[in-house]
């Protein structure tokens, strides 16, 4: 059974046309966290919500924002995406937050191509 | 500050033949460490961590990873290789002590040529 799913999988888009990828869980976790991976690259910490509490990352681009209406879904947008931009956008989840044990859980990622 | 090395690119292994995932990590406190797959177009997958106790540690489809406290490593290991286990590996660390933050090395990609 999934666990945590993104949609859609795949979003091509416009140079600065803003788009929005979804994130939803049916874990009950209380974080929920969205990296950006590069081609063949480490995923990089974007920000994550620890409940309703959301945290950027200090290299985090003002153009990427987040929003977290409840605990089973969390949204990524990008307001004015550039071509860096495009890459796989993963969603995770976690239990706990600070010093914890806990495994992250992935979802399948959405690959954007800003065009 | 928290790093994550694997020196490896790519590793290449014959079906059969057994394989290692090299990694090394830097933390301040006491390490978690995970290693995690990611096949093409896909999310990462958990295979194991080390919290505490047995520094070997046993994970999904016949992974395993030995953790060395004194040389820092934390190495992925399976005794006898696939052609389906042919995909990235990320290995990665958090700080046990308070760290949130999750710092993944930059992958290796496993090749298993049959």
């Amino acid at each position: 059974d999934a666990m945590v799913i993104q949609n859609p999988r795949y979003q091509v888009t416009q140079f600065g046309k803003p788009v929005t990828l979804s994130c939803s869980q049916t874990l009950n976790h209380n974080v929920m966290y969205w990296y950006q991976q590069k081609s063949s690259q480490a995923p990089k910490l974007l920000f994550h919500y620890y409940d309703k509490d959301f945290n950027n990352e200090a290299d985090t681009p003002d153009n990427f924002q987040s929003r977290r209406p409840n605990t089973s879904f969390c949204f990524l947008d990008i307001r004015s995406p550039g071509l860096g931009d495009t890459a796989m956008y993963l969603c995770a989840t976690s239990k706990r937050l600070a010093g914890s044990t806990d495994t992250q859980y992935f979802g399948p990622g959405t690959r954007l191509t800003v065009l | 500050a928290q790093s994550v090395a694997q020196p490896e690119d790519q590793v290449n292994v014959a079906e059969g033949n057994p394989l290692t995932v090299k990694c090394t990590y830097s933390v301040s406190g006491n390490p978690y460490l995970f290693w995690y797959v990611q096949y093409p177009n896909r999310g990462l997958q958990f295979l194991l961590k080390y919290i505490t106790g047995d520094n070997l540690v046993k994970g999904s489809y016949g992974f395993e990873a030995e953790f060395n406290k004194s040389q820092t490593s934390f190495h992925l290991k399976k005794p006898s290789a696939l052609v389906s286990d042919s995909a990235l590996y990320f290995c990665a660390v958090r700080d046990g002590n308070g760290g949130f933050k999750t710092i993944f090395g930059a992958g290796t990609r496993l090749f298993v040529k049959a």
